[in-house]
């Protein structure tokens, strides 16, 4: 398996405009996770997906912010308009199951918004 | 809701030394726990987890970890440490209800 794909791996972009990150999860898993990953609040959970389904976004940090799964394999995240402290590292992770199973994570995608 | 709480934010070591790395987690019902291990630049990765059973799990690369449930804990140990183990470490609470909680991290450098 190839694991979990996202991409871009880096994205910089300029203030206001809009940012989308795309996640492929492992094929078979049923639970899909968005992280953020900064020095200042280490790594934060924004939202979570069980079949598709969004079951707890109050991580997501604003209005600016938001997921979608519209199938099983695949999940963005988008952000718009985008701001300089929106800058971070953003994992995708799935897992088969739930609380047994430990999330596998993607390689990241590291944004930069100037 | 469940919190977890890692009490050293950057640990150095010289090889050969052993290292302990806490964590502490709050939570009032059934959890399950997990140590992952990020090295620089690349993603977390699982070093090992406990859901029932023995509470001393053993890991990857020579790591384990204890689960004691009356101090709500769950460190992570390895008795001697090489050049390699330099990463961060983040010790994670997942609840029945799927919800995974990450610790802060604590960043190891070992030094050769």
């Amino acid at each position: 398996d190839a694991g979990v794909i996202q991409s871009p791996r880096h994205e910089v972009t300029e203030m206001g405009q809009e940012v989308t990150l795309r996640c492929k999860p492992i094929s078979g898993h049923d639970y899909l996770f968005w992280y953020r990953q900064t020095m200042m609040r280490g790594l934060e959970l924004l939202i979570y997906f069980n079949n598709n389904v969004p079951i707890d976004d109050s991580g997501m940090p604003e209005d600016r912010f938001s997921a979608k799964m519209p199938n099983a394999s695949f999940s963005t995240l988008k952000i718009q308009p985008s701001e300089p402290r929106d800058s971070a590292v953003y994992f995708c992770a799935s897992s088969l199951g739930s609380e047994n199973s430990p999330l596998h994570f993607g390689n990241g995608t590291r944004l930069t918004v100037t | 809701a469940q919190s977890v709480s890692q009490h050293n934010h950057h640990v150095i070591l010289s090889e050969a030394a052993s290292l302990e790395l806490g964590c502490n987690y709050s939570y009032g019902g059934t959890v399950n726990l997990f140590w992952y291990v990020q090295y620089p630049g690349q993603h977390l990765q699982l070093l090992l987890k406990y859901f029932s059973g023995d509470p001393l799990v053993k890991g990857i690369k020579g790591f384990e970890a204890e689960f004691i449930k009356s101090k709500f804990s769950f460190n992570l140990r390895k008795p001697s440490v090489q050049w390699s183990d330099t990463a961060e470490y983040f010790c994670a609470v997942t609840t029945n209800a799927g919800k995974s909680t990450f610790g802060d991290g604590t960043t190891l450098t070992v030094k050769p």
